[in-house]
């Protein structure tokens, strides 16, 4: 069945870049594309970018300068960078395919 | 970008009540395909978004039929015929029409 799992660090100082893999099973990223959504503790998602099925990717234009996202689809992952963390970036990431299935998530928290 | 108005913020009904869930957004989200990309999710506390309706008015596989949802262009309804004790959290509609897809604020369903 369809199933993505996010990991990465829980703890990233401020100023320093995050990293997360999203690793996927039950279908290929080469048929589907696969989103990165945050949310803050007590807040609404916020959609951060995608990486589409053919490789492009697309970004929300308030991180775009911050984010990058990619993918190795021999290991069936999609990968999150993101620099210049502040404590506003603190919250739970989350990677979807289609908003249809979900990740259980992993909180990052910014602090030193 | 666009904004996604979602009335009430908070919602109190008994079980067995019908409600309704209010999403209106800043521009049409029509898609030049001919395609409207509203979807609502639900998120219970402490776990992940999950899907309930999506393409304005399509339930999701195994989501009871008392969810239902409609609307068009900038106005858009989710409605529960009938509440039961399991649909307390968060709901959210979200559109991915234009980028950066959005998330509305939510609705907070309380069962009294």
């Amino acid at each position: 069945q369809v199933q993505l799992k996010e990991s990465g660090p829980g703890l990233v100082q401020p100023s320093e870049t995050l990293s997360l893999t999203c690793t996927v099973s039950g279908f290929s990223l080469t048929s589907y594309s696969v989103s990165w959504v945050r949310q803050p503790s007590g807040k609404g998602p916020e959609w951060m970018g995608r990486m589409w099925y053919d490789g492009d990717t697309a970004y929300n234009s308030a991180l775009k300068s911050r984010l990058s996202i990619s993918r190795d689809t021999s290991k069936n992952q999609v990968f999150l960078k993101m620099n210049s963390l502040q404590t506003d970036d603190t919250g739970t990431y989350y990677c979807t395919r289609g908003f249809a299935y979900w990740g259980q998530g992993t909180l990052v928290t910014v602090s030193s | 970008d666009v904004v996604l108005t979602q009335t009430p913020p908070t919602l109190l009904a008994t079980i067995g009540q019908s409600v309704s869930i209010s999403c209106r957004s800043s521009q049409s989200l029509l898609h030049s395909n001919g395609n409207t990309y509203l979807n609502w999710l639900l998120q219970r506390t402490g776990q992940s978004p999950q899907p309930l309706i999506y393409l304005v008015s399509k339930l999701e596989s195994g989501v009871p039929n008392r969810f239902s949802g409609s609307g068009s262009g900038t106005d858009f309804t989710l409605k529960i015929s009938g509440v039961e004790a399991e649909d307390l959290g968060v709901y959210y509609c979200m559109q991915f029409t234009h980028y950066p897809f959005t998330f509305g604020s939510g609705t907070k369903l309380e069962i009294k």
